[in-house]
């Protein structure tokens, strides 16, 4: 049972426009989200997070928002680079109960963004 | 700056040998964990230790997997009589305090053949 989804395995964007990175999840007791950005032969690196009381987090050119009651979150990335050609990974966690710790990742994004 | 090492990052094993995955996490860490990516897959998580305690191992397999903090020295994540299925990318990350963002290392990327 996969409880954050990625659905879109990849996407390819012109350098300078914006990516869009999607993510729906269905454990409603996830109350923290994260993005994550991993390069072949390395590990994940984090991004930007966002905690259920909130609906946006911005943080120069990435924005994730969240939708509550949709349970949806995006990335977007404004505007792309070449550089940010990587996988994405959208992570989730229970942050109340001790267990925040246990991060639950979609299966990730490939982010290809052509100059 | 040294970030989380993991060693070895590329480990070859026949089936019924035992895989020894080592982790050190980010100087001053003291809470450290361990994911594993099967192909096609995100990470999931298996183990959470902090120094010689294991609190959360409630995503290890029951068998074969096992995993220490020790006072001194890497953490490990141990497999014993390894199969074809273990083939995986083994990601151990660590975090200064609990509710830290974990940040993460390289990786290994165990075969077994």
């Amino acid at each position: 049972d996969q409880q954050v989804k990625q659905n879109s395995p990849s996407l390819s964007v012109q350098e300078g426009r914006i990516s869009i990175l999607n993510c729906d999840y269905t454990n409603s007791m996830f109350d923290y989200f994260l993005w994550y950005k991993k390069y072949p032969a390395e590990g994940p690196t984090f991004l930007i997070s966002i905690s259920s009381i909130k609906d946006k987090n911005e943080d120069g050119r990435f924005t994730v928002f969240l939708n509550k009651s949709a349970k949806h979150l995006s990335l977007h990335i404004v505007p792309s680079q070449p550089g940010d050609s990587a996988v994405y990974f959208c992570a989730a966690s229970v942050n109340s109960g001790g267990s925040n710790y246990k991060l639950t990742f979609g299966k990730g994004t490939l982010l290809t963004v052509n100059p | 700056n040294a970030g989380v090492m993991q060693n070895p990052r590329h480990l070859v094993r026949r089936r019924g040998q035992e895989a020894r995955l080592r982790c050190s996490p980010v100087k001053g860490h003291s809470h450290v964990y361990w994911y594993r990516q099967l192909p096609e897959e995100g990470l999931k998580f298996m183990v959470y230790l902090q120094k010689e305690n294991i609190i959360d191992e409630s995503g290890m397999p029951k068998e074969r997997f096992s995993a220490e903090f020790p006072k001194e020295g890497p953490s490990i994540l141990r497999i014993q009589q390894v199969v074809r299925g273990d083939s995986a990318a083994y990601f151990c990350a660590s975090s200064p305090l609990l509710q830290e963002t974990q940040y993460f290392g390289p990786g290994t990327r165990l075969l077994v053949l």
